[in-house]
């Protein structure tokens, strides 16, 4: 299996603009979580899905993002409008069980500029 | 609410020395994790435990379940192992969500 594949790898907008990330999880992974990487905050879940069922989302910022997963294979996560602060890692990542009990798998990240 | 303390934040290493880096949590867990993030970027799950101990080539990862307590150790390190280790536990109810702790920064000099 090729992992967890993210695009793009890096992504420089404006403000205001909107910025769709994508993750593809490891075939037949049924936990797929999204994560933001920050200086000041380190990593932080936003949402994690079970067999494409958003369970938790209270770590999604504010009602400018949004994800979605539409079928086992692929995941979106949407900013509009996209801020200077929104800069950050996005990760994505799988597992075949709940985050804590089985190891999570990361893809390469998502690296967003914000100007 | 899990708490998760991770110390030191830096260390710095000759080649070759044994290296311990501890993580502290506040609630009892299911399952520690331990992460590996390159200079690159990319994110690499070390270890799983529970109990005892696990072994993988130089690195071996403790935990004390009673005493909310895990390490990682590292033995005769090498350059390549210089990038930041993070340790993380499930959240206050049992799902999906990891907290993390800040990191330790390793950097080991040839």
């Amino acid at each position: 299996d090729a992992g967890v594949i993210q695009s793009p790898r890096h992504e420089v907008t404006e403000m205001g603009q909107e910025v769709t990330l994508r993750c593809k999880p490891i075939s037949g992974h049924d936990y797929l979580f999204w994560y933001r990487q920050t200086m000041m905050r380190g990593l932080e879940l936003l949402i994690y899905f079970n067999n494409n069922v958003p369970i938790d989302d209270s770590g999604m910022p504010e009602d400018r993002f949004s994800a979605k997963m539409p079928n086992a294979s692929f995941s979106t996560l949407k900013i509009q409008p996209s801020e200077p602060r929104d800069s950050a890692v996005y990760f994505c990542a799988s597992s075949l069980l709940q985050g804590g009990r089985e190891k999570l798998f990361f893809g390469s990240g998502t690296q967003l500029s914000v100007l | 609410k899990n708490e998760v303390e991770q110390s030191p934040q830096n260390l710095t290493a000759q080649e070759g020395e044994f290296i311990t880096i501890n993580c502290s949590y506040s609630v009892g867990i299911s399952a520690l994790h331990w992460l590996q993030q390159h200079p690159g970027g990319g994110i690499v799950s070390l270890f799983m435990l529970s109990s005892g101990k696990k072994k993988h080539g130089r690195l071996i990862a403790t935990i004390n379940i009673q005493e909310k307590h895990s390490s990682l150790h590292i033995t005769a390190s090498h350059p390549r192992d210089s990038a930041v280790y993070i340790c993380a536990v499930p959240g206050s109810s049992n799902t999906g969500k990891l907290i993390f702790g800040q990191g330790t920064t390793l950097q080991v000099k040839p």
